[in-house]
């Protein structure tokens, strides 16, 4: 049964920092990994999602990396702005058209 | 294409009432999917359909939890029945898997908040 784990459970930074989420999955045979970000009392929003054949992608201040073979996937934050205030999940799909299996989560706290 | 919505986005309900959650996926999109998830959790899967045909059920799903996509197009989860222990985030998603494979990216819903009183 798959599992994944985000470490730190939760993380607080002064603004302007770069920081790293860490995510961790057992079963390295996964279709592909997406990170989300969900604001208090609200829905997921996508950010960036990592086919299984690629190791990174990009977008804006976000890097997503993909190490399959240990199990796990980093989503750098760069220039942190307390704008980006929220709680990130990863998720991992096993195969084409499955379900999604989450991790806890990282609950993040830009300071002004 | 309005995104994926959910209604009601609250629900407050006495222990053993019966309710019942709608959610319209983006149009056109053939699977849909239910998550749970509680307070300081990540979602955990429920169920989910292609087009009407319901493919998997989680062993979270217990015989109080019925889930419907009738046409293919909406979908509804029913809990017969509700316990404290239901009060939750019901989340619905929607993805377009295409033949011959896609990235078949889920958009999520807004959820429906239950609290079980």
């Amino acid at each position: 049964k798959q599992e994944v784990t985000q470490i730190p459970a939760a993380l607080s930074v002064p603004e302007g920092e770069n920081l790293v989420l860490n995510c961790s999955f057992t079963d390295s045979a996964i279709y592909n990994l997406q990170w989300f970000r969900q604001d208090p009392g609200k829905g997921l929003t996508s950010l960036l999602l990592i086919q299984s054949s690629q190791r990174e992608q990009t977008s804006g201040r976000l890097n997503a990396s993909l190490d399959k073979s240990s199990g796990r996937s980093t989503l750098y934050i760069a220039a942190s702005q307390p704008g980006d205030s929220a709680t990130y999940l990863c998720a991992v799909k096993e195969t084409s058209g499955s379900r999604l299996t989450f991790g806890e989560g990282t609950q993040l706290t830009v300071n002004p | 294409d309005t995104g994926v919505s959910q209604d009601p986005r609250h629900k407050i309900t006495k222990r053993g009432q019966n309710v019942t959650f709608r959610c319209d996926p983006i149009s056109e999109h053939n699977r849909l999917y239910w998550y749970r998830q509680t307070l300081g959790q990540g979602p955990e899967f429920l169920t989910y359909f292609q087009n009407e045909a319901q493919l998997e059920k989680s062993r979270l799903l217990s015989d109080r939890f019925s889930a419907e996509r009738p046409k293919g197009s909406f979908s509804t989860l029913e809990i017969q029945r509700t316990e404290q222990g239901d009060s939750a985030m019901y989340l619905c998603a929607s993805s377009n898997l295409l033949a011959g494979g896609s990235t078949d990216t889920q958009y999520f819903g807004p959820g429906t908040r239950l609290t079980v009183l």
